[in-house]
């Protein structure tokens, strides 16, 4: 099993261009999520998934779009990015409903650039 | 506001001492409470987690202590190892309720074990 992974890596963007990041899991969890990482900050929510089809928004849902039309797919969009927007971006899934269990595994990162 | 709140930013503690690292939470409906540990590079991973029925968790050289009537709980790491050096997360989540699945995260402990 590859767990969870990222794609892409890194990536740099310039004020106002758009992308779209893609997470992949292959352990047939329910729950997916996206969060950004920032210095001191922690790790903060921006959206999240509870099944194929549904989207919900977290902590800090401004300026990112989500979309979960596969199970194991779930896609970050950035309309227009801004330098706010800089950040590691992290993906995680887990179960919850069919084995009760609350661990969430996360993906390796995105780090992105916007200037 | 922030859910869950954690203590000290950064930690630095020679080998072989004992780490410690608290959080504080408000939310009585929260039930599990989990540590995540986090290389550089790397995404976060479940280190140990405790539900409130119990008073403490041990994992090795990893406990976790918990105050359910004081709404706190710390990570102890005992004979600290260079290898412990990551940043540490603690985190809480509900069963119940519109943010089923959904973690909450402090800010992080920076911790660095010295030879």
């Amino acid at each position: 099993n590859a767990g969870v992974t990222q794609t892409p890596k890194f990536r740099v963007l310039k004020t106002g261009q758009s992308m779209t990041l893609l997470c992949a899991q292959d352990m047939n969890h329910e729950y997916m999520y996206w969060y950004r990482q920032d210095p001191g900050m922690g790790l903060r929510l921006i959206h999240y998934s509870v099944g194929e089809g549904t989207t919900a928004k977290g902590e800090v849902p401004d300026g990112y779009n989500v979309s979960r039309l596969k199970k194991q797919n779930f896609l970050l969009g950035l309309e227009s990015a801004a330098p706010s927007q800089t950040s590691v971006y992290f993906c995680a899934s887990s179960y919850w409903r069919t084995h009760n269990s609350y661990e969430q595994y996360f993906g390796p990162g995105t780090r992105l650039t916007v200037t | 506001q922030q859910q869950v709140k954690q203590s000290p930013q950064s930690l630095i503690v020679q080998k072989g001492g004992i780490s410690i690292i608290n959080c504080a939470y408000e939310n009585t409906a929260f039930d599990y409470f989990p540590w995540y540990q986090q290389f550089p590079g790397k995404g976060p991973a479940l280190l140990i987690a405790i539900r409130p029925d119990v008073s403490e968790k041990k994992e090795g050289r990893f406990t976790i202590s918990f105050n359910k009537s004081a709404k706190q709980f710390s990570l102890h790491i005992m004979d600290s190892q260079p290898g412990d050096s990551a940043t540490y997360f603690c985190a809480a989540s509900r069963k119940g309720g519109s943010t089923l699945g959904r973690l909450y995260f402090g800010r992080g402990t920076q911790l660095t074990v010295w030879p």
